[in-house]
């Protein structure tokens, strides 16, 4: 079945540091493929999304780039801010599976100033 | 106005105890969604109900029930709660054929005693 993997974290960054968070998937056919964000006490919300590939997605400076050729996802902001401190869900969706969202694991930011 | 509104926010209560969490959408959404999201922040589907139809129905105890009684609305009801069903529980919504799109409520942090 479908599935993503995220790098474990917490992940924790000084303010304007760069950021990578890993993501890869395994899914029959082409997934869309998306970044969710939650922040302290509220619940998930969409940060991008990228339905093919060599897509970019980008929202509040973050982007992430759809690469079939690695199955990948990875998220990138050049320079954290401490509101930027969440738990950041890539997920995947696929035409087979109903375009239910599959989530990984969820990887913690913690930027400190 | 919230459009993916849940109550309560909070709910502590003993083992065996029965409780319901309710769930309001404002958004004319005609899919909702009920997750589990365990202490390690992974986030697993329990239900989804389209059109107040019930259509995924993970491997869930039937110790939960979920009710829709109007599209507006998914409650979640528990019966004979177990410590291991402490965890934080989100509503989330979508429109059409967009499952891939939710919106998601703040989460109810179930703590069993």
């Amino acid at each position: 079945g479908d599935s993503v993997t995220q790098m474990e974290g917490p992940v924790t960054l000084s303010e304007e540091a760069f950021l990578t968070i890993n993501c890869t998937y395994t899914a029959t056919g082409y997934p869309s493929l998306f970044w969710y964000v939650q922040y302290p006490g509220e619940g998930l919300q969409l940060l991008l999304k990228a339905t093919k590939a060599d897509d970019k997605g980008s929202n509040k400076g973050f982007e992430a780039t759809y690469r079939k050729e690695t199955t990948s996802f990875h998220l990138e902001k050049g320079s954290v801010q401490v509101s930027d401190s969440a738990v950041y869900f890539c997920a995947l969706s696929s035409n087979n599976a109903g375009n239910m969202l599959t989530f990984g694991g969820g990887t913690r930011l913690m930027v400190k100033p | 106005d919230t459009a993916v509104s849940q109550t309560p926010k909070y709910l502590v209560t003993q083992m065996g105890n029965d409780k319901s969490i309710k769930c309001e959408q404002n958004l004319g959404h005609d899919t909702m969604y009920w997750y589990k999201q365990d202490s390690k922040k992974f986030l697993k589907i329990m239900f989804s109900y389209n059109n107040k139809e019930l259509i995924i129905n993970e491997t869930v105890p039937n110790r939960f029930s979920p009710k829709s009684p109007d599209k507006a609305h998914l409650n979640l009801h528990i019966n004979s709660l177990e410590l291991g069903d402490s965890a934080v529980y989100f509503c989330a919504s979508s429109q059409g054929r967009q499952r891939n799109i939710q919106y998601f409520g703040a989460g109810t942090r179930l703590s069993v005693l």
